[in-house]
Order: C-alpha cells, then sequence, then structure tokens
C-alpha cells in the first residue's frame, strides 16, 4: 500500500519560515494536499492540488511538490499556526485516498 | 453557511453495531462525493470510506472491508456509515468530508462524533 511519511515534530520561531515535508513513492507524479489541524478542532485544507490555497487561507501558506516529496511551507509563521498538520494524496493503484502521519509544528 | 454534522456516536461493546450520519446544508450535497474519514485517540487521520454523488461507485478501505457500509439519501442530504462488528480499534472520532469537485481533497469537513467500542 501507498505510504505518505512525514516528520512527526518540526519547531520554528514567530516570524520565520516552517517548512513541513511529506514523502512518498513519485508523490511528484501525484496531487498532494495539506490540512491544519488545532487541538479538539477538525482538519481545515490549506493547500490542495501541490500549490493552491482555498478561499480564506492566509498567503502565507504555500506548497509544492516535485519527486518524491512535497512541502507545505509557512512565511511569517504565526503563534496561530501552532497545529498538526497532514499531508494527503490519492493512490491510483489502491483508489484509496492516503494521509500522512502528521507532523505537529511547534511556534516557540 | 455551508456545513456537515456528524451523529450517532457513542459506547458500543465489542461484536456490536453503530449507525452515524452525517447532515449536510448551505450546498447542493447531491452533486458531491462524500467521505467518512477517522482518527484514534491522539493519533493520526486515517481514510476510511467514499460513496459518488448517486452512491454508484463505493470505496471502503481493506480495514473495514466486510463490516462498515457507506450509504446517502440525497433527498435527506445525509451520508451514513453503518458500522457492524466493531473492534476495539474502531475507537476513534469519525469525521464526514466533501471531496472537491475534480479533485482529491476534502473541502469541507463536520466537526466528528467519537464512537467508542469497549466492553
Amino acid at each position: 500500500s501507498y505510504e505518505l511519511t512525514q516528520p512527526p515534530s518540526v519547531s520554528v520561531s514567530p516570524g520565520q519560515i516552517a517548512s513541513i515535508t511529506c514523502s512518498g513513492d513519485k508523490l511528484g507524479d501525484k496531487y498532494a494536499c495539506w490540512y491544519q489541524q488545532r487541538p479538539g478542532q477538525s482538519p481545515v485544507l490549506v493547500i490542495y492540488q501541490d500549490t493552491k490555497r482555498p478561499s480564506g487561507i492566509p498567503e502565507r501558506f504555500s506548497g509544492s511538490n516535485s519527486g518524491n516529496t512535497a512541502t507545505l511551507t509557512i512565511s511569517g509563521t504565526q503563534a496561530m499556526d501552532e497545529a498538526d498538520y497532514y499531508c494527503q494524496a490519492w493512490d491510483t493503484s489502491t483508489a484509496n485516498w492516503v494521509f500522512g502521519g502528521g507532523t505537529k509544528l511547534t511556534v516557540l | 453557511e455551508v456545513q456537515l454534522v456528524e451523529s450517532g456516536g457513542g459506547l458500543v461493546q465489542p461484536g456490536g453495531s453503530l449507525r452515524l450520519s452525517c447532515a449536510a446544508s448551505g450546498f447542493t450535497f447531491s452533486s458531491y462525493w462524500v467521505h467518512w474519514v477517522r482518527q484514534a485517540p491522539g493519533k493520526g487521520l486515517v481514510w476510511v470510506s467514499r460513496i459518488d454523488s448517486d452512491g454508484s461507485s463505493i470505496i471502503y478501505a481493506d480495514s473495514v472491508k466486510g463490516r462498515f457500509t457507506i450509504s446517502r439519501d440525497n433527498a435527506k442530504n445525509t451520508l451514513y456509515l453503518q458500522m457492524n462488528s466493531l473492534r476495539d480499534e474502531d475507537t476513534a472520532v469519525y469525521y464526514c468530508a466533501r471531496e472537491i469537485r475534480g479533485d482529491d481533497s476534502f473541502d469541507i469537513w463536520g466537526q466528528g462524533t467519537m464512537v467508542t467500542v469497549s466492553s
């Protein structure tokens, strides 16, 4: 089965750039998306189709996807960005939707 | 307001059954594919099942295949998940989610409903 791998945790100082990676076999050949989940809340889509931002998502969130790695980048990270982030892609071989294990972003 | 609202969660014994519902409002429910996604306590998101807009195409994760049944009633704007032969490892918050048309991502999520399988 297809797997997506994320680092368990990433730390960043306020105002700096945070990068969260998601690795999978030939992930660049698929569309990747990203969700933010704050404690006790439902997931929120922040990036879809590798680079697109849904309405209402701040411009500081951006995405890229090439080769085996998709990356979520948060520029000018704010305290409110502290959350768990999950990548997700669709596996063509099994027709299943697959999530990465999640990355806890700490802003300190 | 576009929203999904889950209900039906609760405590059930191993081997038991439960039916979850997800009520949609604020959009044309019958035009969208919808999914169930679950999250065990302290763990990550796991995709469970998807049903297309008219219910003619359904897919399940291997972990629930043969035990769970997804369905929808477009006249009632409601998605369902019938869960049978429940196991301890099915304990999780269950979310319904709307898939963006033409894409594989989920733009609207419900608030979730907790299912606890325990004796």
